[in-house]
């Protein structure tokens, strides 16, 4: 059964500082992971996926690693800004597109 | 392009009534998921239809739920009788062609919030 850990479950950080967040799943054969944002009452937006094949995906100020075979990812947010308060979920995707989820990050960027 | 929509927002019953929640995933889109978010916790998936049939409904408690999705397009997800323990917040998402594309996202509706008192 696949596991899904993020480390850690809370952040807070000053304006401008480059954090990484951290997500540990167990099982190796995935077919892609994800990382989402999540802010209060809302759903879930996707921010970056990275397919199994890849080491790494980038958007703007967020770049995402993927090493399966230690089973990590890491998502990098460089030069945070108060709007990136949030909570990022890290999932993988299995057999038929199941997404198995970590518990999340809550960041708070402070100004 | 309009998004996953949900409907209602927030819903709040006692335990032992029943309670349903509406989705409407976006238009073309041949994969339905609903999933469970209990507070502090990752989104768990409850069901997963690839048009109207289900693919995958292995942690949906079926003695008190049922989801349908009528003619591959909306879904209703039904709790009942609803315990303490469901309250959470419901999230419906919707992919273009789910379990035939495993490399595509899922895109996520703001969720129901149930609250069983």
């Amino acid at each position: 059964k696949q596991e899904v850990t993020q480390i850690p479950a809370a952040l807070s950080v000053p304006e401008g500082e480059n954090l990484v967040l951290n997500c540990s799943f167990t099982d190796s054969a995935i077919y892609n992971l994800q990382w989402f944002r999540q802010d209060p009452g809302k759903g879930l937006t996707s921010l970056l996926l990275i397919q199994s094949s890849q080491r790494e995906q980038t958007s703007g100020r967020l770049n995402a690693s993927l090493d399966k075979s230690s089973g990590r990812s890491t998502l990098y947010i460089a030069a945070s800004q108060p709007g990136d308060s949030a909570t990022y979920l890290c999932a993988v995707a299995g057999g038929g597109n199941k997404l198995t989820f970590g518990t999340g990050t809550q960041l708070k960027v402070e100004l | 392009e309009a998004g996953v929509a949900q409907s209602p927002r927030y819903k709040i019953i006692e335990k032992r009534q029943s309670v349903a929640f509406w989705c409407n995933p976006i238009s073309g889109h041949a994969t339905l998921y609903w999933y469970q978010q209990i507070l502090g916790q990752g989104p768990k998936l409850l069901i997963q239809f690839q048009n109207n049939g289900v693919v995958d409904d292995s942690q949906l408690p079926k003695d008190r739920f049922s989801a349908e999705r009528l003619k591959g397009v909306d879904s209703t997800l039904k709790i009942q009788p609803a315990k303490l323990e469901d309250s959470a917040v419901y999230l419906c998402a919707s992919s273009l062609k789910g379990q035939l594309q495993p490399q595509e996202t899922q895109y996520f509706g703001p969720g129901t919030r149930l609250l069983v008192l």
